[in-house]
């Protein structure tokens, strides 16, 4: 059972539009992390959230965690087709114990 | 190796046998977890360990799944009487353990049950 539900599962659009990536649980978490993965790898993070509220930015990637800690999103600016990839948020609920991982947005950008 | 490395990359079994699947971690890490991801979705949680010792096993499936660590470095994820369901990538990560320490996965192992 996934706890993580993101939206939405697959996307495409053309390069240079926005975009958002939203991840909902009811569950509280004590931090969430975004990841990207490719075809044959492994998750590779990109950011970790902690606090009700944060915003973080990478480049063009900017990254919110809900007042309530129970989601979060992902909105990338300007879209390339180097950000095509699969992206997964992951909430954890201990300081260093297990994550769980959300359904999934795979993104596709078109040159 | 300088990442998590994962072995076989590949593997293809006969439904009923045995498989192994091995990690090794980063060096250092004391920390290290094992995830399946099954096709189109992310990655479930199946057993964390801190050193030596499974501090949580909650997300293995049944029992014919077991994974140890011996000396705190290497693991092994060892599945017995294989099913198709068990078909997926079977994921290894590693951190140094402190409290939210980045987790680095390896490639993965494709595990293809027939």
């Amino acid at each position: 059972t996934q706890l993580l539900e993101q939206s939405p599962q697959f996307l495409s659009i053309q390069e240079g539009e926005n975009l958002t990536v939203y991840c909902n649980s009811s569950s509280v978490f004590s931090s969430l992390q975004w990841y990207r993965q490719e075809p044959g790898e492994g998750p590779v993070l990109l950011v970790t959230v902690v606090t009700g509220g944060e915003v973080k930015k990478l480049k063009r990637l900017t990254f919110q965690f809900g007042d309530a800690r129970k989601d979060s999103s992902l909105h990338i600016t300007a879209a390339q087709p180097g950000d095509t990839g699969l992206y997964l948020c992951a909430g954890a609920r201990g300081g260093n114990e297990k994550l769980t991982f959300g359904t999934g947005t795979r993104l596709t950008i078109i040159p | 190796g300088a990442g998590v490395s994962q072995t076989p990359s590949n593997k293809v079994t006969e439904k009923g046998k045995y498989v192994e699947l091995r990690c090794d971690p980063i060096s250092g890490h004391t920390a290290l977890y094992w995830y399946r991801q099954s096709l189109g979705q992310g990655p479930e949680f199946l057993i964390y360990f801190q050193g030596t010792g499974a501090a949580d096993d909650s997300g293995l499936p049944n029992d014919r799944f077991f994974a140890v660590r011996p000396e705190g470095s290497v693991s092994t994820l060892k599945i017995q009487r294989t099913e198709r369901g068990d078909s997926a990538v079977y994921l290894c990560a590693s951190s140094l353990g402190t409290p939210r320490s980045e987790a680095f996965f390896g490639q993965g192992t494709r595990l293809t049950v027939v």
